[in-house]
């Protein structure tokens, strides 16, 4: 089945530091990548959705310049929180979306701001 | 109000019991839908798709109402390894992002 390898799993940054986190699609071509974050005791809530090649479409109230996704080839995206505070601890999750396999998720990436 | 809502729980059962969640959603255009379950700090996996007609995949029965902009889940016969959180999902259609619920959560007990 598809997999999605989301790197890395969790990450303790300082304040003011910048923390890339990536996603790899690795036996099938990811043609739509989309970003969520989750805050404890709540639902995932999409960041931003990204298509190969082309700038990614950010949610409202997502800073587009704080958040920056990269989706420069079909199996990789990556998105850098630029400048973490610890208001920016959560739980980061990657999906894939391929028209044989649906959406695929990586394993999520728990970053912690200190 | 939000695009998906469902009771948040925690939803305390027994083994062998039945329990069922329930989910409204707001946009009438939406096209697909879906439960998903997660586990503590891990990602959301694919429990199943709901259909129209309703659909059973073993212990687990998903229904559709469009008309009222509801779904729901029945789990019969509990198992310890059912608890987690279920997380109710809907698609506008077309490759389009998945709109999560806030998640109900389970806890079976023995």
């Amino acid at each position: 089945g598809a997999v999605v390898s989301q790197h890395p799993s969790w990450v303790i940054c300082k304040s003011g530091t910048s923390v890339k986190i990536e996603c790899r699609s690795l036996d099938f071509q990811a043609t739509t990548m989309f970003w969520y974050r989750q805050f404890p005791k709540q639902s995932l809530m999409l960041m931003a959705t990204s298509n190969e090649g082309s700038k990614a479409t950010y949610e409202q109230g997502v800073e587009k310049d704080k958040f920056l996704i990269n989706h420069a080839s079909l199996t990789l995206s990556t998105l850098t929180v630029t400048s973490a505070h610890p208001e920016d601890s959560s739980f980061y999750i990657c999906s894939a979306r391929n028209r044989d396999y649906g959406y695929t998720f990586g394993s999520g990436t728990r970053l912690t701001v200190v | 109000r939000k695009e998906v809502e469902q009771d948040p729980g925690p939803f305390n059962v027994p083994e062998g019991a039945t329990v069922a969640f329930n989910c409204t959603y707001s946009n009438s255009a939406s096209q697909s839908f879906f439960w998903y379950r997660q586990d503590c700090r891990k990602e959301p996996k694919l429990l199943m798709s709901v259909y129209s007609s309703g659909n059973e995949d073993g212990r687990f029965t998903a229904q559709l109402n469009r008309a009222s902009q509801y779904i729901s889940l029945l789990i019969r016969d509990s198992k310890l390894s059912d608890s987690a959180t279920y997380l109710c999902v809907v698609n506008l259609g077309g490759g389009d992002k998945l709109i999560f619920g806030t998640g109900t959560r389970l806890q079976v007990f023995p």
